[in-house]
């Protein structure tokens, strides 16, 4: 099965520009989380989707950050005008909806994201 | 404020001995705990989940306590290995939400 796919897996651009990531989750999965990882403050939720629709986006630090989930099977991640504080690795994850116990979260392989 | 605490220093062990790695978490009531591992340029793997009600978990040479009176969750691996060397991530899942919230990680080194 494939797991969650990120793309681009690296990107550098300067600062000002546009960056779009991208998210494709495992199919059948329910939620969607947004994650930035840095050495400072670890991982931490930008935000998440239940079928498509944004539950939680209080992880997102500013308005120069928007989140989309068009359909089931696509997220994006979008950040105008970036910034070089903005550099770090952005996770995406999925996972099953929740029963009894939260499910584990798939994680895909990251995008690192370099602002100069 | 609300904290989650895992060793920031690198855990160096032998090969053949039981790494243990701990999370602390300070005002924080979470229903379950779970313990993912990540490798240098990949996304976290889910290793083991254990319920707020559960003392203890094992999952082959895994084994993951719970106390919720010391709010401190132990993960253990017996009979490490260097193939064990990675970076270990406590998460909480608490009562009626829908995410998880993450300490930093503690680095284990496992060295022939």
């Amino acid at each position: 099965d494939a797991g969650v796919i990120q793309s681009p897996r690296h990107e550098v651009t300067e600062m000002g520009q546009e960056v779009t990531l991208r998210c494709k989750p495992i199919s059948g999965h329910d939620y969607l989380f947004w994650y930035r990882q840095t050495m400072m403050r670890g991982l931490e939720l930008l935000i998440y989707f239940n079928n498509n629709v944004p539950i939680d986006d209080s992880g997102m630090p500013e308005d120069r950050f928007s989140a989309k989930m068009p359909n089931a099977s696509f997220s994006t991640l979008k950040i105008q005008p970036s910034e070089p504080r903005d550099s770090a690795v952005y996770f995406c994850a999925s996972s099953l909806a929740l029963g009894q116990g939260n499910m584990p979260q798939h994680f895909g392989d990251g995008t690192r994201l370099s602002i100069l | 404020s609300q904290k989650i605490e895992q060793n920031s220093e690198a855990l160096n062990i032998q090969e053949g001995k039981t790494a243990t790695l701990t999370c602390n978490y300070t005002n924080y009531s979470p229903a379950y705990l779970q313990w993912y591992r990540q490798d240098p340029g990949r996304g976290p793997v889910f290793l083991l989940l254990i319920r707020e009600n559960e003392k203890e978990k094992r999952k082959e040479r895994l084994k993951v306590t719970f106390d919720t009176t010391l709010k401190q969750s132990l993960f253990h691996i017996t009979a490490s290995q260097p193939a064990d060397s990675a970076t270990y991530l406590c998460a909480l899942d608490l009562w009626n939400t829908d995410k998880l919230i993450f300490g930093t990680g503690t680095r284990l080194q496992v060295f022939p």
